[in-house]
């Protein structure tokens, strides 16, 4: 079936950008999302990009993707420390639920 | 206010006692799921519901059951068969289509 693939830990000082990886498999997928989750709480929708996309910027945060290799990346610019989370990679084609990666979790040293 | 209710948020139960979670929302999306987290495994589909009245099992369904009866609610009940039933739960909804997904708060629980 899909799969998902991303690195389980990330740690960057602060003020540096971020960059998180995810590859999946499945190339009928139509959405690529990525979530934010904070200790304790539901996944927060940060951003998504259509497949026919290649790049989309949403202030600090910049969406790449690369649909021959079936990459995405998620650049935090200007890492804050509130930004420490786990960050999930997720596709979808719209006919089955998304596929979600295992999680990155993101560390900001101060 | 819009958005995906669960409740309660800590929940401890006996072992071999069925217990039942909340999900409740009014965003009117169609679509419902439940998830469980475990640490480093990520998200894992248990149930999902495109319609009133009809739901699908996902990957770990054994030990679950669900009911959708109205469209703002997607009840879930652990039941005494869920072998490791300790994990936080996830509840979510998107609009028509499988796509966009919206999630609640979770509700960790603690089988003792």
């Amino acid at each position: 079936g899909e799969d998902v693939e991303q690195s389980l830990f990330l740690s960057v000082r602060e003020g540096d950008s971020s960059v998180i990886n995810c590859t999946y498999t499945d190339s009928s997928s139509t959405y690529l999302y990525w979530y934010k989750q904070e200790p304790g709480a539901g996944l927060q929708l940060l951003t998504y990009i259509f497949s026919n996309m290649d790049m989309k910027q949403d202030q600090r945060l910049t969406v790449l993707l690369n649909k021959k290799d079936k990459h995405l990346s998620l650049r935090i610019a200007d890492t804050q420390t509130g930004d420490s989370a786990i960050y999930f990679c997720a596709e979808g084609s719209g006919n089955t639920p998304l596929v979600f990666g295992k999680g990155t979790r993101l560390s900001v040293i101060a | 206010d819009g958005g995906i209710t669960q409740s309660p948020k800590y929940l401890f139960r006996k072992e071999g006692q069925n217990v039942t979670l909340s999900c409740e929302q009014n965003l009117n999306h169609d679509a419902m799921y439940w998830y469980r987290q475990d640490p480093g495994q990520g998200l894992r589909l248990i149930y999902y519901s495109q319609i009133v009245n009809d739901f699908q099992k996902g990957d770990i369904a054994e030990g679950y059951s669900v009911s959708r009866e109205k469209k703002e609610s997607f009840p879930l009940t652990v039941t005494s068969a869920q072998k490791n039933p300790t994990a936080f739960y996830l509840c979510a909804s998107s609009r028509g289509g499988l796509n966009e997904q919206f999630f609640g708060p979770g509700t960790r629980l603690t089988v003792l």
